[in-house]
């Protein structure tokens, strides 16, 4: 079974703080990504990485910076956390086997709030 | 603009009712996944498709490639149901995958 960990489920942090997600999966996966979800609209992709040191900006970028500096780990950064930025935020991985039978799987999510 | 529409945003459904959540997309796919996330977070993958129709117990999921629209049915629903279901694509250029901003079904006894 692929296992996907993040470091905390719940986190309340001030604003103006750095604040590091960090994203663990076993699987050797090449894809990994960063995504938040807030009511009413969904799941947004933040960043994604398809190798170490690789990354690309997502849909939202802003206000965020991520590292990938080994294959099992991938990291989120809060430069400087806004109340904006309270939200839940989820990890997944991709598996890149033959088509069809690539597959997306989610980590259990953190929930951050800015106060 | 949204990639990925889903309908209905809620629904609630007493226990034994048939239930359908529609999806649409506007992108080429490559597949298409159905999602369930229940309340304290975590996201399962119900199904992948990429065309024609799959079946996991009570759970039917239905694909129209042509008309860029996707089906979610849960036959004799039952209140372990209640969750929020999200359509998925995966486009068929490079990694991205875009997400509806899903439906939450409350089944009732």
């Amino acid at each position: 079974d692929v296992k996907v960990t993040q470091s905390s489920r719940y986190l309340v942090k001030r604003t103006g703080e750095k604040v590091f997600l960090e994203c663990v999966q076993d699987m050797d996966h090449e894809n990994m990504f960063w995504y938040r979800q807030d009511p009413g609209l969904g799941l947004r992709l933040i960043y994604f990485s398809y190798d170490v040191k690789m990354k690309e900006k997502g849909d939202i970028p802003e206000g965020y910076s991520v590292s990938r500096e080994k294959k099992e780990r991938f990291s989120l950064i809060l430069e400087s956390a806004s109340t904006n930025q309270t939200s839940m935020y989820l990890c997944a991985t991709l598996s890149l086997g033959a088509f069809p039978t690539y597959e997306q799987y989610f980590g259990p999510g953190t929930r951050l709030t800015v106060t | 603009k949204n990639e990925v529409e889903q309908s209905p945003q809620n629904l609630t459904a007493q226990e034994g009712e048939f239930i359908t959540i529609n999806c649409s997309y506007s992108v080429g796919i490559s597949a298409l996944h159905w999602l369930q996330q229940h309340p304290g977070g975590g996201i399962v993958s119900l199904f992948m498709l990429s065309s024609g129709k799959k079946k996991h117990g009570r759970l039917i999921a239905t694909i129209n490639i042509q008309e860029k629209h996707s089906s979610l049915h849960i036959t004799a629903s039952h209140p372990r149901d209640s969750a929020v279901y999200i359509c998925a694509v995966r486009a068929n250029t490079g990694n991205q995958f875009y997400f509806g901003t899903g439906t939450s079904l409350t089944v009732i006894p």
